[in-house]
């Protein structure tokens, strides 16, 4: 499969805990995102990679998520201190290199439950 | 005014028939346009793409775009059960800085087809 991968597909945690999501993007999209999405609203913008730069953040994401893509392949999406609003599905997206109208593939998503 | 705007619907249509689906969006600058199907509790899936003006047919799924009016729609034709999901509409923004771009996304629109 040479789509994009996230996991795990669902976590359950407890209000307060770490949690660390994986993306794995098509092999030579150098474009990664991450989205948020809620249940009855379209996909919302977190942040942006290009390589391993991470070149835009959006005013959603708080002091407690943090994200990294250290070699300009996977990415990896933390939220410290879990709070029951951070419940939601974790998008990863990615997209290639060539031209500025690309499209973008997401993978499975991570749902996310803080209990 | 939210920068990409649809009718959440449902919208019902009977086996067999053309199922419209419509988005207007806020950006002037925009310059593509993307739909994404959505079954509930998946990811989206990229089904149509446009850049310039006028018609794009792929198979039963035709996208319109009038950028003097700020509209894309979606034309389904000859519904089937199988195409009842959740119908969003991406508009593609250029983002601050890098040079990079971030989708904006509609609520969705979900569509039923009826037997």
């Amino acid at each position: 499969d040479t789509g994009v991968s996230q996991d795990p597909r669902h976590k359950i945690t407890k209000r307060g805990q770490n949690v660390t999501f994986r993306c794995d993007p098509i092999s030579e999209h150098n474009r990664l995102y991450w989205y948020r999405q809620t249940l009855g609203q379209g996909p919302e913008f977190l942040t942006y990679f290009q390589n391993e730069a991470q070149l835009e953040k959006s005013r959603l994401l708080s002091d407690r998520f943090s994200a990294e893509r250290p070699k300009g392949s996977f990415s990896t999406l933390e939220i410290q201190r879990t709070e029951q609003g951070d419940s939601a599905m974790y998008l990863c997206a990615s997209s290639p290199p060539w031209g500025s109208n690309t499209e973008a593939f997401f993978g499975q998503g991570t749902r996310l439950t803080v209990v | 005014q939210k920068e990409v705007e649809q009718n959440s619907g449902p919208l019902s249509v009977p086996e067999g028939a053309i199922a419209s689906l419509n988005c207007t969006y806020s950006d002037r600058g925009s310059q593509s346009f993307f739909w994404y199907r959505q079954y509930s509790g998946k990811s989206p899936e990229l089904i149509m793409s446009i850049y310039s003006n006028g018609d794009k047919e792929d198979g039963r799924f035709t996208a319109q775009l009038n950028k003097a009016s700020q509209y894309v729609s979606l034309l389904i034709r000859d519904s089937q059960p199988s195409d009842s999901a959740t119908y969003l509409c991406a508009v593609n923004i250029k983002l601050l800085t890098g040079g990079g771009n971030k989708l904006t996304f509609g609520t969705g629109t979900q569509l039923k087809v009826e037997l």
